[in-house]
């Protein structure tokens, strides 16, 4: 089983839909959480980290679920610049490799006017 | 602030021929390096990673190999490319345990 599991897409949305992507991650002890977004031929950047109460920032809002291993990101009001590839990532617990980041495969986004 | 800087951005390189991708780290000491590869339509894969100068560790046996000769240095290399080495490589950089990483902007290495 891969440690972080996401369902790939494509979404495809019209500007200003809400949308959500799901992840799920094999280690139940792991530490910290992440979602990343990368743009096409670039390089991934952080978007938020995910925090046990959940947070949000601006219009994304992540949700972690530590009883079913379940991490979420939800988009609201949806821009064309959000059109990108979201990735999930998990860092095991400290028994683990110093540092070491778990990704998923990336869900594909696109919005379109 | 810390910025990490990678190059080249692009490289056609054939079978057989050598490598040498180079990283380095502005800003900040003794930071976590990686090495990942992303193949097309792929997901990352973790090549190295160094916790200080010397310390390598390689999670996937193949013929790349790395080294890191300075604390913000971290070099990726091959002696002799294969078709298979093609993909977007990336260093990444962390500042420890609780956080997350800042990439390079990657090297695009086609091997014909």
């Amino acid at each position: 089983r891969k440690e972080v599991e996401q369902d790939p897409g494509p979404f495809n949305v019209p500007e200003g839909a809400t949308v959500a992507f799901n992840c799920t991650y094999s280690n139940s002890a792991s530490q910290s959480f992440f979602w990343y977004r990368q743009d096409c031929r670039k390089e991934p950047k952080l978007l938020m980290s995910v925090y046990s109460s959940g947070n949000e920032d601006g219009r994304f809002t992540a949700q972690l679920n530590r009883a079913s291993q379940y991490i979420s990101l939800l988009i609201r009001d949806s821009k064309l610049s959000d059109s990108a590839t979201y990735l999930c990532v998990v860092k095991p617990d400290r028994g683990s490799t110093l540092g070491r980041l778990y990704f998923g495969r990336g869900t594909q986004l696109t919005v379109w006017p | 602030s810390q910025t990490i800087h990678q190059w080249p951005a692009t490289l056609v390189q054939p079978v057989g021929s050598p490598l040498s991708l180079e990283c380095t780290v502005e800003g900040t000491s003794n930071p976590n390096l990686y090495w990942y590869r992303q193949a097309a339509g792929r997901g990352l894969q973790l090549l190295f990673y160094s916790v200080g100068i010397g310390q390598i560790s390689s999670e996937v046996p193949q013929n790349l190999s790395a080294s890191r000769p300075q604390d913000r240095q971290f070099i990726l290399s091959s002696k002799k490319l294969l078709l298979s080495d093609s993909g977007f490589y990336l260093c990444a950089w962390s500042g420890g345990f609780n956080y997350g990483y800042t990439f390079g902007s990657g090297t695009r290495l086609t091997v014909v």
